[in-house]
């Protein structure tokens, strides 16, 4: 059974560019979790997404950044313009079911995106 | 923000018990305990949770103090790939979304 799959690991983009993350949640999960944590600093949830559903997004940036998480395909962080400050590791959490919260939370390797 | 606190960093030597200490006195009745940690770039683990007993699984113990207000989470024999933060967090089993705070950087030292 495959854990969360995150692609690309590693994403080097100009500024102004798009980023786009892609995230696989693990077999049997329908919950997709977003954080970003930033070089030296802590885990910072971005968003929680059911499939086609955004539940909780307050964590997310107002402007350039969104996210979905369609009936098929893997769930999708979209960064665009990025700036230098976006530079971060991007991790995401997948989860069977509300009801098993945090215990039922795996995450994926994160992916590592550098703004030059 | 993290209903949690806990010592910023802690040295345990190779082979001894590393004891985590976690504050949270303000947890609700239907709130668990949870741990996870972060080994250095990698994306976090879960560790282990508890409510009001002490649990134990092959990575870790969960001692809860009676009145809830503080658990330890235990390694009882560190390893040098122990080395990590560890995070405290309360939550229910809803889907509430984890909130980490600073956590705890462990480090095993030979």
């Amino acid at each position: 059974n495959a854990g969360v799959m995150q692609n690309p690991r590693h994403l080097v983009r100009r500024r102004g560019q798009e980023a786009r993350l892609r995230c696989s949640p693990m077999k049997g999960h329908s919950h997709v979790y977003w954080y970003r944590q930033l070089p030296e600093e802590g885990l910072k949830f971005m968003v929680y997404l059911q499939k086609e559903n955004i539940i909780d997004e307050s964590g997310m940036p107002k402007e350039r950044f969104s996210a979905e998480f369609p009936k098929e395909g893997p769930s999708i962080l979209r960064i665009q313009q990025v700036v230098r400050g976006d530079s971060a590791a991007y991790f995401c959490a997948s989860s069977h079911s509300e009801s098993t919260g945090a215990y039922g939370y795996t995450f994926g390797s994160g992916t590592r995106l550098t703004v030059v | 923000d993290a209903k949690t606190t806990q010592p910023t960093s802690m040295d345990c030597a190779e082979g001894r018990a590393a004891n985590l200490p976690c504050n949270h006195s303000t947890i609700s009745g239907n709130e668990y305990v949870y741990w996870y940690r972060q080994i250095h770039s990698q994306g976090p683990q879960y560790i282990i949770h508890g409510l009001k007993n002490n649990e134990t699984n092959e990575m870790a113990s969960l001692i809860i103090t009676e009145d809830r207000k503080s658990s330890t989470l235990i390694l009882p024999h560190a390893t040098l790939r122990d080395t990590a933060v560890y995070y405290c967090i309360v939550g229910e089993t809803s889907y509430d979304k984890v909130i980490f705070g600073p956590g705890t950087s462990l480090s095993v030292i030979p």
